[in-house]
């Protein structure tokens, strides 16, 4: 089946840039999102692109899209410990149906 | 507005209980999912509903069974719990498909020993 991987974690220094990569299999993807989970909640919707675009900017976070590599990334400029959480990629076809990254655990050192 | 809000929020069940796990929201959306979360894996669909009354398995639904009597609720049932269903749940909810946003509750961990 189609898949989504992203890699299990990141730990970056407080002030640097993060970058979380993802890639999927599924060449249908309409919409690709970007989750984060602090814990003990739910799943907050950071931000999603649409297939067509390939970049999509918004405050600190900058997301990027390589549609023929099939490879999406989420860069958080200024990273601060309030950063700290898990991010999934998600991407959803066009059946509606949603996959999901296992997810990548960024800690934010001070 | 609450959201997307999960009861319980924390269960531990004997292998061969059952029990019923209660998602409501309060946004009058159509659309109502039920994901399980679990370590090293990304969440995996169990069943989603498009609508009130109406049903689908997502992509693990054995072992579970779900109903949507009132568009705002959508209810995950275990009839005999095993140790395998140890997982936290995670129940969203959307306004329709495609781009719209899908709200998360806060995820309801249950262990069944």
């Amino acid at each position: 089946g189609e898949d989504v991987e992203q890699s299990l974690f990141l730990s970056v220094r407080e002030g640097d840039s993060s970058v979380i990569n993802c890639t999927y299999t599924d060449s249908s993807s309409t919409y690709l999102y970007w989750y984060k989970q602090e814990p003990g909640a739910g799943l907050q919707l950071l931000t999603y692109i649409f297939s067509n675009m390939d970049m999509k900017q918004d405050q600190r976070l900058t997301v990027l899209l390589n549609k023929k590599d099939k490879h999406l990334s989420l860069r958080i400029a200024d990273t601060q410990t309030g950063d700290s959480a898990i991010y999934f990629c998600a991407e959803r076809d066009n059946n509606n149906d949603m996959r999901f990254g296992a997810g990548t655990r960024l800690t934010v050192k001070p | 507005n609450a959201g997307v809000t999960q009861t319980p929020k924390f269960r531990v069940l004997k292998t061969g209980q059952s029990m019923t796990l209660l998602c409501a929201q309060d946004m009058n959306h159509e659309y109502m999912y039920w994901y399980r979360q679990d370590p090293g894996m990304g969440l995996r669909l169990i069943h989603y509903s498009v609508g009130e009354g109406t049903t689908a398995k997502g992509e693990v639904p054995d072992g579970y069974n779900v109903s949507r009597l009132k568009k705002q609720n959508f209810l995950l049932g275990l009839e005999s719990a095993a140790p395998s269903q140890t997982s936290v749940y995670f129940c969203a909810s959307s306004y329709g498909g495609m781009n719209t946003e899908a709200f998360f509750g806060q995820g309801t961990r249950l262990t069944v020993v």
